[in-house]
């Protein structure tokens, strides 16, 4: 069954650091999206990606997020400059119309110290 | 904006018993998507069911089923038959279309254990 990957599977980086986070969505999905679940929280919606642009983002994803789609295979999420309270488990996911619903991926745990 | 509530922090029920989970949401929508997903120890985020709102008949896939009450925005999960694979975060979820444009919005999940 196809599957939605992302590497790596946790990353620790020094505050302040960029961090990219890495994407491999299902070949056939157009629309794309990041959320965010800090450890024993709700999981939260960051943006979603459709057509190379940003289709909608939320609060949480200021200035120091951005997404791209370099190569037409990978989905990246970068953030500029990491701070505490980015750490937390990042999950990709991805979508065609007419899916059940979302795929998501493994997720990056991402701590930041 | 929506908003998706979990009132059961946690649960516990033994195997091969029958366990249902609550969910409630707020929304204007008329037609709306609904949906569980289980989360467990690994932390992947697996989806269970969905219900779409036009349809009166609730989903079943397998031994999960879904309770969807649309008038009181209610959408309770069932698990029959409970097994200790079973023992996972579930969050319900709810997305305004099908569309792809609109994300999904989540619950606060429930801790659902299944004890030998």
């Amino acid at each position: 069954e196809p599957e939605v990957t992302q590497t790596p599977s946790h990353q620790v980086t020094q505050m302040g650091q960029e961090v990219i986070l890495r994407c491999v969505p299902i070949s056939n999905h157009l629309y794309f999206y990041w959320y965010r679940q800090i450890l024993g929280q709700k999981v939260e919606f960051l943006v979603s990606f459709y057509n190379n642009e940003i289709s909608e983002k939320s609060e949480i994803f200021d200035d120091q997020f951005s997404v791209e789609r370099p190569d037409g295979s990978n989905f990246t999420l970068k953030i500029r400059s990491t701070k505490l309270e980015d750490s937390a488990m990042y999950f990709c996911a991805s979508y065609r119309v007419g899916d059940y619903g979302y795929t998501f991926g493994s997720g990056t745990r991402l701590t930041v110290v | 904006a929506q908003t998706v509530t979990q009132s059961q922090p946690e649960m516990s029920v033994q195997e091969a018993e029958t366990v249902t989970l609550s969910c409630t949401y707020d929304t204007s929508e008329n037609n709306y998507y609904l949906f569980w997903y289980k989360q467990p120890p690994s932390r992947q985020m697996i989806l269970v069911i969905r219900q779409e709102a036009y349809k009166q008949q609730n989903a079943t896939e397998n031994r999960f089923s879904v309770n969807f009450q649309k008038a009181a925005k209610s959408f309770s999960l069932k698990i029959s038959d409970s097994q200790l694979g079973d023992t996972a975060m579930y969050f319900c979820a709810f997305m305004k279309s099908n569309s792809g444009n609109t994300p999904l919005v989540f619950g606060k999940g429930t801790r659902l254990s299944v004890i030998a």
